[in-house]
């Protein structure tokens, strides 16, 4: 079982539906991260959370420490948001600079 | 400036060649990393380096060489690799080296074919 799991691995949307993409993972962590990478392959931070819930623009993304689960939701939804969203966390070993990554989800935005 | 730039974009390299990529990082960022995407598969850490010095080297094959020249570069040497070594290699920089509390920032990727 890896450490971090995503769901769903593949999603189809209509163009202005609200999206949640899941994630869950099995160690104790210090932060959170998604990342969204488009087809080409640049990767960009989206958010990186310990606790709570940060917004920006259309993109929410939530945690739950205690049941060890984060969700990132997009709000009317766009045909550019097809990207795959990869899920990572920050574990809590000394040197803190590892990221262990989720599979991936890849979302594609039919208009 | 708050990018982090590679080159090239796209190299094609016999078993037997030399080459190297760039990596670099005007943002003040004292953290740098390489890693290895293959394709469908999440990014692979291969280096760190903080304050310009290795810290992570995660039981990569010495014919992948990284260097630091400063605080600004990265560079990874390549040489005698195999085709299974074809993928995209992804360099990112953070402010510091602790994810807990920083966003890594990450390059556009070099695509490496070895033939």
């Amino acid at each position: 079982k890896n450490e971090v799991e995503q769901s769903p691995q593949n999603l189809t949307a209509q163009e202005g539906e609200f999206i949640t993409i899941n994630c869950s993972y099995s160690v104790g962590i210090s932060a959170l991260h998604w990342l969204q990478q488009h087809p080409g392959g640049g990767i960009v931070s989206l958010f990186m959370l310990s606790s709570g819930k940060k917004k920006h623009g259309r993109l929410i993304a939530t945690i739950n420490i205690q049941e060890k689960h984060s969700s990132l939701h997009i709000t009317a939804s766009h045909p550019r948001d097809s990207a795959v969203y990869i899920c990572a966390v920050a574990g809590l070993e000394t040197s803190g600079s590892r990221l262990t990554f989720g599979e991936g989800t890849q979302l594609t935005v039919n208009p | 400036d708050t990018e982090v730039t590679q080159t090239p974009k796209h190299l094609v390299m016999g078993m037997t060649n030399k080459k190297s990529l760039k990596c670099e990082q005007h943002m003040g960022h004292r953290a740098m990393y390489w890693y290895k995407q293959k394709a469908k598969k999440p990014p692979e850490l291969m280096f760190v380096y903080s304050y310009e010095k290795l810290s992570i080297n995660e039981s990569v094959p010495s014919r992948f060489s990284p260097e630091c020249p400063n605080s600004s570069l990265l560079n990874l040497h390549l040489h005698a690799l195999q085709p299974e070594d074809s993928a995209l290699y992804l360099c990112a920089s953070s402010p510091g080296t602790q994810l807990a509390y920083n966003e890594q920032f990450f390059g556009p990727g070099t695509r490496l074919t070895v033939l």
